[in-house]
């Protein structure tokens, strides 16, 4: 089955302990990328990948990082959480990377808790 | 001040009814507009992607129309059912960058039976 998925699905942590989110997509897609969500906010975007080692900074990539060494995979890291990290947290990858029928599609979410 | 406004900001409609929401945006210029449904709690999915050159584009019970020159797209939902409660986001990928997207706050549609 063609999907995106992000492990953990659910964590809590605390201030300063660095963790990471993993994505992974069985699509074989060029583009990945990395929104957060928050309450009236809408989605806004932390990091996307155009290709392997490829990255570029989204609207709000303070305090993330992140890496694409292979095609399927694109980690967010955080590297000192912080309370304002506090979120959901979505991956989406799509192909081609420009065009028209470029479907994204999303990963089912980590809500992230740091305390 | 956010590139793609939408409107209203929550609706309920009555099972059966139509109802149409609202786009604006000011990004320009512009690779593609996309509708996204999203349950509560889950990832959005994908309804509608049109490039500048598309007026319409259909999707089952989901019509989505753009206007270029005004910068407005809608999303009409045709007799609607308890299964279309869900917030419908309105994203416009940068045509200069492809790789960024602008999404809207959503409209959260909830259809009572």
């Amino acid at each position: 089955e063609a999907q995106v998925t992000q492990n953990p699905r659910y964590l809590i942590t605390v201030t300063g302990k660095k963790l990471t989110v993993t994505c992974s997509q069985n699509m074989n897609h060029e583009y990945m990328s990395w929104y957060r969500q928050d309450p009236g906010l809408g989605l806004r975007q932390i990091y996307y990948s155009m290709n392997v080692e490829v990255t570029d900074k989204g609207d709000v990539p303070e305090g993330y990082k992140v890496s694409r060494k292979e095609k399927r995979n694109f980690p967010l890291i955080l590297e000192s959480p912080s309370p304002n990290q506090t979120s959901l947290y979505f991956c989406a990858s799509r192909i081609p990377a420009t065009g028209v029928d470029n479907e994204q599609f999303f990963g089912p979410g980590t809500r992230l808790t740091v305390l | 001040k956010n590139q793609v406004e939408q409107s209203p900001q929550s609706l309920i409609i009555l099972e059966g009814k139509n109802c149409t929401l609202q786009c604006n945006y000011t990004v320009s210029p512009f690779s593609n507009l996309r509708w996204y449904k999203q349950d509560t709690g889950r990832g959005p999915v994908s309804l509608t992607i049109m490039t500048f050159s598309e007026n319409t584009k259909s999707n089952g019970r989901y019509t989505a129309t753009l206007d270029a020159d005004t910068k407005q797209s809608s999303l009409h939902i045709t007799a609607s059912q308890l299964s279309d409660s869900a917030s419908y986001i309105c994203v416009v990928s940068h045509n200069t960058n492809a790789g960024k997207s602008t999404f809207g706050d959503g409209t959260t549609l909830t259809v009572k039976p």
